[in-house]
Protein backbone atom coordinates (compact mmCIF):
# COMPACT_ATOMS: atom_id res chain seq x y z
CA UNK A 1 0.00 0.00 0.00
CA UNK A 2 1.07 3.58 0.01
CA UNK A 3 3.55 4.54 2.40
CA UNK A 4 3.97 8.31 4.32
CA UNK A 5 3.51 10.89 1.96
CA UNK A 6 4.95 14.39 2.54
CA UNK A 7 4.60 17.71 0.77
CA UNK A 8 6.30 20.14 -0.57
CA UNK A 9 9.55 17.98 -0.39
CA UNK A 10 11.33 20.85 -1.32
CA UNK A 11 10.41 24.21 0.45
CA UNK A 12 12.70 27.24 -0.08
CA UNK A 13 11.59 30.92 1.47
CA UNK A 14 12.87 33.96 3.26
CA UNK A 15 12.82 34.45 6.60
CA UNK A 16 10.51 35.83 8.70
CA UNK A 17 8.08 33.89 6.38
CA UNK A 18 5.87 31.31 7.48
CA UNK A 19 5.92 28.13 6.45
CA UNK A 20 3.16 24.82 6.45
CA UNK A 21 4.93 21.26 5.63
CA UNK A 22 2.04 18.46 5.03
CA UNK A 23 2.26 14.92 6.10
CA UNK A 24 -0.63 11.61 4.89
CA UNK A 25 0.27 8.75 7.14
CA UNK A 26 -0.75 5.22 6.16
CA UNK A 27 -4.16 4.54 6.10
CA UNK A 28 -5.03 3.47 9.43
CA UNK A 29 -2.23 4.37 11.32
CA UNK A 30 -3.20 5.74 15.02
CA UNK A 31 0.28 7.46 15.78
CA UNK A 32 2.12 10.45 13.94
CA UNK A 33 5.64 11.89 14.86
CA UNK A 34 7.33 14.88 13.37
CA UNK A 35 10.86 14.98 13.18
CA UNK A 36 13.26 17.39 12.40
CA UNK A 37 16.98 16.77 10.65
CA UNK A 38 19.60 19.23 10.77
CA UNK A 39 22.47 18.78 8.34
CA UNK A 40 25.06 16.09 9.36
CA UNK A 41 22.73 15.47 12.71
CA UNK A 42 20.62 12.55 13.60
CA UNK A 43 17.23 13.17 14.09
CA UNK A 44 15.35 15.05 16.29
CA UNK A 45 11.72 14.60 18.02
CA UNK A 46 9.54 17.02 17.81
CA UNK A 47 5.68 16.14 18.68
CA UNK A 48 3.64 12.94 18.88
CA UNK A 49 0.07 12.43 17.86
CA UNK A 50 -1.79 9.51 19.27
CA UNK A 51 -5.75 8.97 18.03
CA UNK A 52 -7.36 11.62 19.86
CA UNK A 53 -4.86 12.11 22.86
CA UNK A 54 -3.36 14.98 23.93
CA UNK A 55 -0.26 15.58 21.90
CA UNK A 56 3.06 15.08 22.93
CA UNK A 57 4.80 18.45 22.19
CA UNK A 58 8.15 18.00 24.33
CA UNK A 59 10.43 18.23 21.18
CA UNK A 60 8.88 21.51 19.64
CA UNK A 61 12.02 23.89 20.05
CA UNK A 62 10.07 27.44 20.31
CA UNK A 63 6.33 28.53 20.83
CA UNK A 64 6.70 29.43 16.65
CA UNK A 65 6.32 25.61 15.73
CA UNK A 66 2.89 23.92 16.19
CA UNK A 67 1.42 21.14 14.66
CA UNK A 68 -2.16 19.94 14.30
CA UNK A 69 -3.65 16.47 13.40
CA UNK A 70 -7.43 15.78 13.03
CA UNK A 71 -8.37 12.04 13.96
CA UNK A 72 -6.31 9.84 12.54
CA UNK A 73 -5.22 11.80 9.03
CA UNK A 74 -3.23 14.47 7.45
CA UNK A 75 -0.82 16.49 10.20
CA UNK A 76 0.45 20.07 9.15
CA UNK A 77 3.24 21.45 10.94
CA UNK A 78 3.76 25.31 11.19
CA UNK A 79 6.71 27.46 11.61
CA UNK A 80 6.15 31.00 11.69
CA UNK A 81 8.39 33.23 11.40
CA UNK A 82 10.92 31.45 10.29
CA UNK A 83 14.52 31.52 10.95
CA UNK A 84 17.81 30.81 9.28
CA UNK A 85 18.59 27.53 12.15
CA UNK A 86 14.87 26.24 11.41
CA UNK A 87 16.60 25.40 7.98
CA UNK A 88 16.95 21.21 8.38
CA UNK A 89 14.59 18.21 6.59
CA UNK A 90 11.56 17.41 8.30
CA UNK A 91 10.03 14.50 8.36
CA UNK A 92 7.01 12.91 9.15
CA UNK A 93 6.53 9.19 10.40
CA UNK A 94 3.46 7.06 11.49
CA UNK A 95 2.49 3.69 13.45
CA UNK A 96 0.35 1.47 13.32
CA UNK A 97 -1.40 -0.15 16.46
CA UNK A 98 0.26 -2.10 19.00
CA UNK A 99 3.72 -2.02 19.01
CA UNK A 100 4.52 -1.70 15.31
CA UNK A 101 8.06 0.26 14.33
CA UNK A 102 7.53 3.67 12.85
CA UNK A 103 7.66 3.87 8.80
CA UNK A 104 8.55 7.50 7.75
CA UNK A 105 8.05 9.82 4.91
CA UNK A 106 11.07 10.83 2.57
CA UNK A 107 10.75 14.43 4.14
CA UNK A 108 10.54 17.79 3.24
CA UNK A 109 13.36 19.95 2.96
CA UNK A 110 13.37 23.96 4.35
CA UNK A 111 15.29 26.39 3.36
CA UNK A 112 15.41 29.52 4.65
CA UNK A 113 16.98 32.28 2.65
CA UNK B 1 17.51 11.68 29.94
CA UNK B 2 17.82 8.47 27.17
CA UNK B 3 21.10 8.97 24.23
CA UNK B 4 22.32 7.36 21.81
CA UNK B 5 26.31 7.11 21.07
CA UNK B 6 26.85 6.26 17.18
CA UNK B 7 31.06 5.66 18.01
CA UNK B 8 32.11 6.26 14.23
CA UNK B 9 30.49 9.05 11.96
CA UNK B 10 32.24 7.53 8.93
CA UNK B 11 33.11 3.88 7.83
CA UNK B 12 35.01 3.29 4.59
CA UNK B 13 35.04 0.19 3.98
CA UNK B 14 36.00 -2.04 0.36
CA UNK B 15 33.43 -4.13 -1.26
CA UNK B 16 32.59 -7.53 0.01
CA UNK B 17 34.56 -6.88 3.32
CA UNK B 18 32.71 -6.94 6.40
CA UNK B 19 31.37 -4.22 8.65
CA UNK B 20 30.39 -3.17 12.07
CA UNK B 21 28.53 -0.43 13.11
CA UNK B 22 28.81 0.21 16.38
CA UNK B 23 25.87 1.54 18.71
CA UNK B 24 25.13 2.48 22.13
CA UNK B 25 22.61 3.71 24.55
CA UNK B 26 22.16 4.79 27.85
CA UNK B 27 19.20 3.78 29.49
CA UNK B 28 18.46 1.49 32.92
CA UNK B 29 14.66 -0.04 31.91
CA UNK B 30 13.89 -1.80 29.09
CA UNK B 31 13.66 0.14 25.59
CA UNK B 32 13.42 -1.15 22.39
CA UNK B 33 16.28 -1.11 19.62
CA UNK B 34 16.07 0.32 15.81
CA UNK B 35 18.51 0.21 13.00
CA UNK B 36 17.03 2.60 10.23
CA UNK B 37 18.89 3.16 6.68
CA UNK B 38 18.84 6.42 4.72
CA UNK B 39 19.33 6.66 1.40
CA UNK B 40 20.37 10.12 -0.15
CA UNK B 41 17.24 12.69 -0.25
CA UNK B 42 14.86 9.77 1.32
CA UNK B 43 13.10 9.27 4.44
CA UNK B 44 14.58 6.40 6.76
CA UNK B 45 14.11 2.53 5.98
CA UNK B 46 13.37 -0.08 8.77
CA UNK B 47 16.59 -2.28 8.59
CA UNK B 48 15.90 -4.49 11.91
CA UNK B 49 14.23 -4.69 15.25
CA UNK B 50 14.85 -5.66 19.05
CA UNK B 51 11.55 -5.88 21.45
CA UNK B 52 12.13 -9.08 23.07
CA UNK B 53 13.49 -12.47 22.31
CA UNK B 54 16.35 -13.62 20.79
CA UNK B 55 19.10 -10.78 21.20
CA UNK B 56 20.24 -11.49 17.79
CA UNK B 57 18.25 -9.64 15.56
CA UNK B 58 18.34 -10.34 11.71
CA UNK B 59 17.17 -7.90 9.40
CA UNK B 60 16.66 -6.82 5.46
CA UNK B 61 19.43 -6.86 3.26
CA UNK B 62 21.69 -8.98 5.12
CA UNK B 63 22.13 -7.01 7.63
CA UNK B 64 22.13 -8.50 11.46
CA UNK B 65 22.21 -6.86 14.87
CA UNK B 66 23.26 -8.13 18.58
CA UNK B 67 21.43 -6.64 21.67
CA UNK B 68 23.76 -6.52 24.45
CA UNK B 69 22.01 -5.86 27.71
CA UNK B 70 24.88 -5.49 30.22
CA UNK B 71 27.38 -3.81 27.73
CA UNK B 72 24.13 -1.47 26.52
CA UNK B 73 24.93 -1.99 22.65
CA UNK B 74 23.27 -2.96 19.54
CA UNK B 75 25.71 -3.10 17.01
CA UNK B 76 25.38 -3.58 13.64
CA UNK B 77 26.98 -6.15 11.24
CA UNK B 78 26.95 -7.21 7.59
CA UNK B 79 29.51 -10.33 6.78
CA UNK B 80 30.05 -8.64 3.37
CA UNK B 81 28.72 -5.63 1.78
CA UNK B 82 28.00 -4.44 -1.20
CA UNK B 83 28.43 -0.51 -3.37
CA UNK B 84 24.61 -0.21 -2.65
CA UNK B 85 25.05 -0.31 0.82
CA UNK B 86 26.28 3.05 0.53
CA UNK B 87 23.86 5.21 2.76
CA UNK B 88 23.49 6.81 6.23
CA UNK B 89 22.92 4.36 9.38
CA UNK B 90 21.01 5.47 12.28
CA UNK B 91 20.14 3.76 15.80
CA UNK B 92 17.56 4.64 17.28
CA UNK B 93 15.67 3.79 20.88
CA UNK B 94 12.57 3.94 22.73
CA UNK B 95 13.35 5.10 25.77
CA UNK B 96 10.13 3.07 27.43
CA UNK B 97 8.15 3.84 30.27
CA UNK B 98 4.90 4.57 28.13
CA UNK B 99 7.15 6.95 25.84
CA UNK B 100 6.50 6.91 22.34
CA UNK B 101 8.86 8.97 20.47
CA UNK B 102 12.32 7.49 19.27
CA UNK B 103 16.02 8.71 20.32
CA UNK B 104 18.08 8.60 17.30
CA UNK B 105 21.87 8.38 17.36
CA UNK B 106 23.90 11.10 15.36
CA UNK B 107 24.18 8.55 12.19
CA UNK B 108 27.08 6.78 10.85
CA UNK B 109 28.01 7.14 7.01
CA UNK B 110 28.91 4.11 5.25
CA UNK B 111 30.77 4.14 1.83
CA UNK B 112 31.61 1.02 0.25
CA UNK B 113 34.17 1.41 -2.38
CA UNK B 114 35.13 -0.96 -5.08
Amino acid sequence: GAGVSQSPSNKVTEKGKDVELRCDPISGHTALYWYRQRLGQGLEFLIYFQGNSAPDKSGLPSDRFSAERTGESVSTLTIQRTQQEDSAVYLCASRGQGYQPQHFGDGTRLSIL
Amino acid sequence: AQSVTQLDSQVPVFEEAPVELRCNYSSSVSVYLFWYVQYPNQGLQLLLKYLSGSTLVKGINGFEAEFNKSQTSFHLRKPSVHISDTAEYFCAVTPGGGSEKLVFGKGTKLTVNP
